[in-house]
């Protein structure tokens, strides 16, 4: 079976500075897909970034970005110019392919962001 | 473009009633899911649905827990007989049909039970 850790249960970071957050999992398929979701204090989950894991290339949305290290087995997100609006909770998830018959997200537990002004 | 909606977003039932938990999914999509988050955790898979059929069922309580996606209206997550332990946010999400991929998610129904 497949599982999602998040060793960093919190961070903080300073306005404007970059900040990365840790995630790894196990799992014994070759293809899937990873994503990162942020739930700000309102809790409504919001998709972040997402990578396919066959793509070599890192996943990228403006101040978000990805290091994907299939063979460790490693998706760490990185938060450029951090801003006041970045606070948040930040789960890190994993999926299998649609032909495996499986369908649901397997969640890390979490990382709270903190930032500073 | 409305997102996932559901309601109500929080329900307070007493020990023994029943809880109902609807979701409506985006335009277009015809694929739902239910997780539930217990308070400081990650969100739990619980059981994902087509219209009028339960796909996967596999981390769906055996008791107590019911879900279904009927042809029209909302899909249901229904709950009976609550307990203090059912005390959770419970999400739903979707995805259209032939992309199941990437799941968006509602706002959630934050559950507590006196």
């Amino acid at each position: 079976a497949q599982t999602v850790t998040q060793s960093q249960p919190e961070m903080s970071v300073q306005e404007a500075e970059t900040v990365t957050l840790s995630c790894t999992y196990d799992t014994s398929e070759s293809d899937y897909y990873l994503f990162w979701y942020k739930q700000p204090p309102s809790r409504q989950m919001i998709l972040v970034i997402r990578q396919e894991a066959y793509k070599q290339q890192n996943a990228t949305e403006n101040r978000f970005s990805v290091n994907f290290q299939k063979a460790a087995k490693s998706f760490s997100l990185k938060i450029s110019d951090s801003q006041l609006g970045d606070a948040a909770m930040y789960f890190c998830a994993y999926r299998s392919l649609p032909l495996s018959g499986t369908y649901k997200y397997i969640f890390g537990t979490g990382t709270r962001l903190k930032v500073l002004a | 473009n409305a997102g996932v909606m559901q309601n109500p977003r929080h329900l307070v039932r007493r020990r023994g009633q029943e809880a109902r938990l609807r979701c409506s999914p985006m335009k277009g999509h015809s694929h739902v899911y239910w997780y539930r988050q217990l308070p400081e955790e990650g969100l739990k898979f619980m059981v994902y649905l087509q219209k009028e059929n339960i796909i996967d069922e596999s981390g769906m309580p055996k008791e107590r827990f019911s879900a279904e996606f009927p042809k029209e209206g909302p899909s249901i997550l229904r709950i009976q007989q609550v307990v203090r332990g059912d005390s959770a946010a419970y999400f739903c999400a979707s995805s259209p049909p032939g992309s199941t991929e990437t799941q968006y998610f509602g706002p959630g129904t934050r559950l507590l039970v006196l």
